[in-house]
């Protein structure tokens, strides 16, 4: 079965930090891995997709994840925090079955310090 | 395109009362879904389509129903309301395929006294 584990339920960062977002999965097949964020009292918003093509996924705001298999990993990265990033990440594997169902993690909330 | 929209944003129910969360998407997807979001546990699948006329369970369905009579359209009914149902609901939607972004509604705020 697929599974998603998030590292930290919250992590706090300073404005200006780098920000790292734990992602691993579990996956008999090549995954196809998400990550998404949620603003206060909203949906949730792409940020990036794996689906095999490079390693180094480039997403929106200037978060970028790497895919590695031999960590079964797609931490989720950004050079410098803003006061804007602080909301909730959400990683996910898409299911094998025909649901396409997104496996989610249990996400993590970033919270952006002064 | 207004993208997946959700009526409505917040509702409160009693035990024992039924109602229909809406949701509808102007992309064209054949591919539209429901989650419930829990504090703690991420989102969980409760029905999908895969098509109009075409519905199928997912991972906690029990106390939805839910019907696809056009493309557009998913609502999702709850036919007797329990306090483990509070929870905020969110649609989705897609193109056919495990590789493809889900887009997501606004969501609906639900509590059941």
């Amino acid at each position: 079965a697929q599974s998603v584990t998030q590292l930290g339920s919250h992590v706090s960062v300073s404005e200006g930090a780098l920000v790292l977002l734990r992602c691993n999965y579990s996956s008999s097949v090549p995954p196809y891995l998400f990550w998404y964020v949620q603003y206060p009292n909203q949906g949730l918003q792409l940020l990036l997709k794996y689906t095999s093509a490079a390693t180094l996924v480039k997403g929106i705001n200037g978060f970028e994840a790497e895919f590695k298999k031999s960590e079964t990993s797609f931490h989720l990265t950004k050079p410098s925090a803003h006061m804007s990033d602080a909301a909730e990440y959400f990683c996910a594997v898409s299911s094998m079955d025909s649901s396409y169902k997104l496996i989610f993690g249990s996400g993590t909330r970033l919270l952006v310090r002064p | 395109n207004a993208g997946v929209t959700q009526t409505p944003k917040f509702q409160v129910l009693k035990t024992g009362q039924s109602m229909t969360l809406q949701c509808a998407q102007d992309m064209n997807h054949e591919y539209m879904s429901w989650y419930r979001q829990d504090p703690g546990m991420g989102l969980r699948l409760i029905h999908y389509s895969v098509g109009a006329g075409i519905t199928d369970q997912g991972e906690v369905p029990n106390g939805y129903n839910v019907s696809r009579s056009t493309t557009e359209d998913f609502p999702l009914r709850l036919l007797s309301a329990a306090p483990s149902q509070t929870s905020v609901y969110f649609c989705a939607s897609s193109y056919r395929g495990r590789y493809n972004e889900q887009f997501f509604g606004p969501g609906t705020r639900l509590t059941v006294l």
